[in-house]
């Protein structure tokens, strides 16, 4: 079954990086974009950006650009995102989800979810 | 970049009873190929979110029947013909044209 596996909670202290992974599994890996979106304790959902496991291209949110980095591993079928120079307010549930991407349609994206990593920002 | 906005953005319901929770978008959702890119999500509390609609109008796969959604251009609706204690949760609407960026709404909360 289609399964998007991410990896574990992570602190961390203002100024520093996070890398999140997530390993799909269970579908050809490059037929659907992988998107991140993040969703603050007791907020609303906010997508963050996408990368064409086809392609390899990315494009980012607003939000986060210049900040945020999506590459992967077709050895592994594992993308990743990486969030540098963390805030507080980046203090969130980061989840990873097939998605449409640049090159990629979906009829359905977002069908599929990984289980979400919480991401703590504290000094 | 398009505004998606929900309500209300929280309800409590009757088991049993109807819930209908409404969303517009800053701009037309129907693109030139005939199709509107309009979906709609439950999260269920401490689960991650599960796709309800697509395209406005389409059940995904193994969503009952008791979930519709309607609307055209900017103005869209889910409706719950009968709500039941597994629906408690909160509901996303988010747009899927004019990318990137995927948007989404605030969310309504959902309570029996």
């Amino acid at each position: 079954q289609v399964q998007l596996m991410q990896s574990g909670p992570e602190v961390k202290k203002p100024g520093a990086s996070v890398k999140v992974s997530c390993k799909a599994s269970g579908y050809n890996f490059i037929t659907f974009g992988i998107s991140w979106v993040r969703q603050a304790p007791g907020q609303g959902l906010e997508w963050m950006g996408w990368i064409s496991p086809y392609t390899g291209k990315t494009d980012y949110a607003q939000q986060v650009q210049g900040r945020v980095s999506m590459t992967m591993d077709t050895s592994t079928n594992t993308v990743f995102m990486e969030l540098r120079s963390l805030r507080s307010d980046d203090t969130a549930v980061y989840y990873c989800a097939r998605s449409g991407a640049p090159n990629i349609v979906v009829v359905a994206p977002f069908d599929k979810w990984g289980q979400g990593t919480l991401v703590t920002v504290s000094s | 970049d398009i505004v998606m906005t929900q309500t209300p953005l929280s309800l409590s319901v009757t088991p049993g009873q109807p819930a209908s929770i409404s969303c517009k978008s800053s701009q037309s959702l129907l693109s030139s190929d005939g199709k509107t890119y309009l979906y709609w999500f439950l999260q269920r509390p401490g689960q991650s979110p599960q796709l309800l609609i697509y395209e406005v109008s389409n059940r995904f796969a193994g969503v009952p029947d008791r979930f519709s959604g309607s609307g055209s251009q900017t103005h869209f609706t889910l409706k719950i013909s009968r709500v039941e204690a597994d629906d408690v949760g909160v509901y996303h609407c988010m747009q899927g044209i004019h990318l990137p960026p995927y948007t989404f709404g605030q969310g309504t909360k959902l309570e029996i």
